[in-house]
């Protein structure tokens, strides 16, 4: 099993450029989370998701979009990036909702210049 | 309302002495704690869990943590550290039997091997 993988492994984009995080799992887990964590912080939930067609907010979801069309996937969106938006982001995902461990992938960094 | 403090930002120690890593928390509710780990350019790994049985918990790699209530503490402990345990580690907090979206993940301490 390959777990949770996310693409791209960086990027650099420029105020105002769109892009979309990609993040797939293969462990056909239900609920999927989108976490950024900045230098010095913890992590801070953005979106997530309990199963395909259902997404919800987390702390910080301002300048951000998910979907989730299937189970094995959940991509979020930047639509106008914005410097406040440099951070490492973080896919998780898990088989149940309570007390199971979270499956992380290894983060995007992103920088938006 | 629930947070979780971790005291050091940066611990260091000699390969084969033992590891502290110490988190305190608070929570409105009955909480669970868990101890996660962030090696270099890799995502978190769950090191260990307390979900209200035994209050002292063993997780992988010889590491474990201890629920003490009156305290509201649940320091990360390992008799003698080794190389590969050079990373970042995170207290994580949630109330017990809600949803995952209610974890709150403290700032981090970064662990430093000396040779």
């Amino acid at each position: 099993n390959a777990g949770v993988t996310q693409t791209p492994k960086f990027r650099i984009l420029k105020i105002g450029q769109s892009m979309t995080l990609q993040c797939t799992q293969d462990m056909n887990h239900n609920y999927m989370y989108w976490y950024r964590q900045d230098p010095g912080m913890g992590l801070k939930l953005i979106y997530y998701s309990v199963g395909a067609g259902i997404t919800d907010k987390g702390e910080v979801p301002n300048g951000y979009n998910v979907s989730r069309s299937t189970t094995e996937d959940f991509p979020l969106r930047l639509e106008l990036a914005a410097p406040s938006q440099t951070s490492v982001y973080f896919c998780a995902s898990t088989r149940t909702d309570t007390n199971e461990k979270l499956f992380f992938g290894s983060g995007t960094q992103l920088s938006v210049l | 309302a629930q947070s979780v403090t971790q005291l050091d930002s940066h611990v260091s120690v000699s390969e084969g002495t033992p590891v502290l890593l110490r988190c305190n928390y608070s929570s409105s509710y009955s909480p669970s704690l868990f101890w996660y780990v962030q090696h270099p350019n890799k995502g978190l790994q769950l090191l260990l869990k307390y979900t209200s049985a035994a209050t002292l918990v063993k997780g992988i790699n010889g590491f474990e943590a201890e629920f003490k209530k009156s305290e509201t503490s649940f320091h990360l402990t390992k008799p003698s550290a080794h190389m590969s345990d050079a990373a970042e580690y995170f207290c994580v907090v949630k109330p017990t039997n809600f949803g995952n979206e209610k974890l709150t993940f403290g700032t981090g301490t970064r662990l430093t091997i000396i040779p």
